[in-house]
């Protein structure tokens, strides 16, 4: 069964290091997500991606964060100089779709401490 | 904007009873999509069911139903004869047609069954 894939499952940096997190979606999907879950909280949207550009952000994808589609299978999520409080799950999903009814797949995730 | 609440932080159930979760919601969509995923404690997202705002009926997955009720904007997870390994975080999510049809998550429930 097809399948989204993440790496690294868990990295542990220093406060300032830039860190970018892998994501091989769905090979037929177009619709490319990242998400954040800090510890025991809700799953928080980042960004979307169609069509090699940002199709919608949210207030915490701020100047710090970007994305990238390298070479039409990996989907990147770099951060240039993390904080303490960027410690988090990061999803990637991914979506075939754009209907309502589209469900998003997501990978296992990667767990980002930051020291 | 959506918005999805799930009011029970946490709920704890004997093995082999049913379980309803609830969840309600907000949009100004005129369709959109309903969904309930599971985390364990691994931390993957398992998609559960999906139900769509015109669907007459409520959409069913093995021991997974969804309780649809339109008018009242809720849409409760039901899970007969549950499980050890039911034991899990679990979220409802909405996604509409507005935007990139991003999934917006609610705080989810935690659910413990008890042997």
């Amino acid at each position: 069964e097809p399948e989204v894939t993440q790496t690294p499952s868990h990295q542990v940096t220093q406060m300032g290091q830039e860190v970018i997190l892998r994501c091989v979606p769905i090979s037929n999907h177009l619709y490319f997500y990242w998400y954040r879950q800090i510890l025991g909280q809700k799953v928080e949207f980042l960004v979307s991606f169609y069509n090699n550009e940002i199709s919608e952000k949210s207030e915490i994808f701020d100047d710090q964060f970007s994305v990238e589609r390298p070479d039409g299978s990996n989907f990147t999520l770099k951060i240039r100089s993390t904080k303490l409080e960027d410690s988090a799950m990061y999803f990637c999903a991914s979506s075939e779709s754009q209907r309502d009814s589209g469900e998003l797949f997501f990978g296992e995730g990667s767990r980002l401490t930051v020291l | 904007a959506q918005k999805i609440t799930q009011t029970q932080p946490g709920m704890f159930v004997q093995e082999k009873e049913a379980v309803t979760l609830d969840c309600t919601y907000d949009t100004s969509d005129p369709s959109y999509g309903l969904f309930w995923y599971k985390q364990p404690s691994s931390g993957e997202m398992i998609f559960l069911i999906y139900q769509g705002s015109y669907d007459q009926q409520n959409a069913t997955e093995g021991r997974y139903s969804l309780n649809f009720q339109k008018a009242r904007k809720s849409a409760n997870l039901v899970i007969s004869a549950s499980q050890l390994g039911d034991s899990a975080m679990y979220f409802c999510a909405m996604r509409g047609r507005q935007g990139a049809q991003k999934l917006v998550f609610g705080q989810g429930t935690r659910l413990t069954i008890n042997p």
